[in-house]
């Protein structure tokens, strides 16, 4: 079946880690895309690759990095510069339509 | 920039009534509009779009209609059923093609039996 991977669904940092999340699309979608999901905050953009070996900054990136070495795969890494990293994070690939598909997420915890 | 303003939440109702999840955006051109839908744990489902005005999207019992005048795209149902207990984001993309989407803060709707 198609679709968006992200793993792990918990995770948990102590501060001054860094910590990289997985997401992987079998969709051969060419976008995709990492959202930050805070409560009463909705989503806001961290990242997104249009193509392979390309990503632009979101709203937010600040203490976030990524890369795009294959089209399948749009790791994040939440760095120590970070101030405030627990959110729930969710990954998204799109095809050039106007639909986004998002994975199921990961919730990151700093303790 | 672009926003998208939704009804605070959250919403209770009870099963069979009518719903209605206020949406209304600032944008320059003409945006695509969505509503997704997030069930508890889970990431977004696109719910349903219009991508110019007057279109009405539906999908499901559910219904929104572009309306460029208002600048609006309220989600409407006729009978909510407990299954329909989520969280809804509104979200505007101003063009076609791998194009980043501005959401709504949500709003949590909870029906009981």
């Amino acid at each position: 079946d198609g679709g968006i991977t992200q793993s792990p669904k918990y995770l948990f940092r102590k501060e001054g880690q860094n910590v990289t999340l997985s997401c992987e699309q079998n969709l051969n979608h060419d976008a995709m895309y990492w959202y930050r999901q805070d409560p009463g905050q909705g989503l806001r953009l961290i990242y997104y690759s249009q193509i392979v070996n390309d990503f632009q900054k979101g709203d937010i990136a600040e203490g976030y990095s990524v890369s795009r070495e294959k089209k399948e795969s749009f790791p994040l890494t939440v760095t120590s510069a970070q101030k405030n990293p627990t959110a729930f994070y969710l990954c998204a690939s799109s095809i050039g339509g106007d639909e986004q598909f998002f994975g199921p997420g990961t919730r990151l915890t700093v303790l | 920039g672009d926003s998208v303003t939704q009804m605070e939440g959250p919403v209770t109702l009870s099963e069979e009534a009518f719903l209605t999840i206020n949406c209304t955006y600032t944008a320059t051109g003409y945006p695509s509009l969505f509503w997704y839908v997030q069930y508890p744990g889970e990431g977004l489902q696109l719910l349903l779009k219009a991508t110019k005005a007057d279109d009405k999207g539906s999908n499901k019992g559910f219904e929104a209609t572009y309306r460029k005048e208002t600048t609006s795209f309220h989600l409407e149902k006729g009978s909510v059923q407990v299954s329909d207990s989520a969280v809804y984001f509104c979200a505007l993309s101003k063009n076609f093609g791998n194009e980043k989407l501005t959401f709504g803060t949500g709003t949590r709707l909870t029906i009981i039996p």
